[in-house]
């Protein structure tokens, strides 16, 4: 079965300061897609970036960052110089053959940024 | 560009009763998921439309239905609301033909369900 799994609840940092949030997925299929959405406190789901299988190129937007790896079914997810701005709650999300039209999410990371 | 809008914002029922609740994709968006939210955790997907029908379902009850229309809008109906209906619900607007995958859902703000 298809499982997203965010081991971290909440991360505080200091503006400035680098973080990652981890993600970890589980399924079965060859094809799928992954994706990262953040959650402001206005509760509107902003898609940032959606990776297929095949693609295992890390890529790089800005203060964000991809890491996609196969080996360890993990898309983790970099910002660099963290903002207050970045304050939000982090979903990363699973699509595959099973699941095909719908998004399997995570639990979430709740991200801090304190000034 | 209008993006995903939902309405409405908020919404309080007393158990027993029905819910509708309204949502008007993305411009030029053809498809339109509803998820549920409980406090706390990630989205949950109910059920997806595409060409005014239900194209893929959740493991959600019959209580849940919903309806698309011909400008592809969508409404989400929850009958016979319990307290454990109480929750946000998103609507995602995508583009249908995507090879059988989901493209990229744009999502709107939410209606915030609260069952008393």
């Amino acid at each position: 079965a298809q499982k997203v799994t965010q081991a971290q609840t909440e991360i505080s940092v200091v503006e400035k300061e680098d973080v990652t949030l981890d993600c970890v997925y589980e399924t079965r299929d060859t094809t799928y897609y992954l994706f990262w959405y953040k959650q402001p406190p206005s509760g509107e789901l902003v898609f940032l970036i959606r990776r297929n299988s095949f693609d295992e190129q890390n890529e790089i937007s800005g203060r964000y960052s991809w890491n996609f790896q196969k080996s360890t079914s993990s898309f983790n997810f970099t910002i660099t110089a963290s903002q207050v701005v970045d304050s939000a709650v982090y979903f990363c999300a699973l699509s595959d053959t099973d699941s095909s039209y719908k998004l399997i999410f995570g639990s979430g990371t709740r991200l801090l940024v304190r000034p | 560009d209008a993006g995903v809008t939902q309405s409405p914002t908020h919404l309080i029922k007393t158990r027993g009763q029905q819910v509708t609740l309204r949502c008007s994709p993305k411009s030029g968006h053809d498809t339109v998921s509803w998820y549920q939210q409980a406090l706390g955790q990630g989205p949950q997907f109910i059920f997806q439309y595409y060409e005014e029908e239900e194209r893929q379902r959740g493991n959600f009850p019959d209580r849940f239905s919903g309806h698309q229309f011909p400008n592809y809008s969508s409404e989400l109906n929850v009958n016979a609301l319990l307290l454990g209906d109480s929750a946000l619900y998103l609507c995602a607007s995508s583009l249908g033909g995507t090879g059988g995958f989901v493209g990229e859902q744009y999502f709107g703000p939410g209606t915030r369900l609260t069952v008393t």
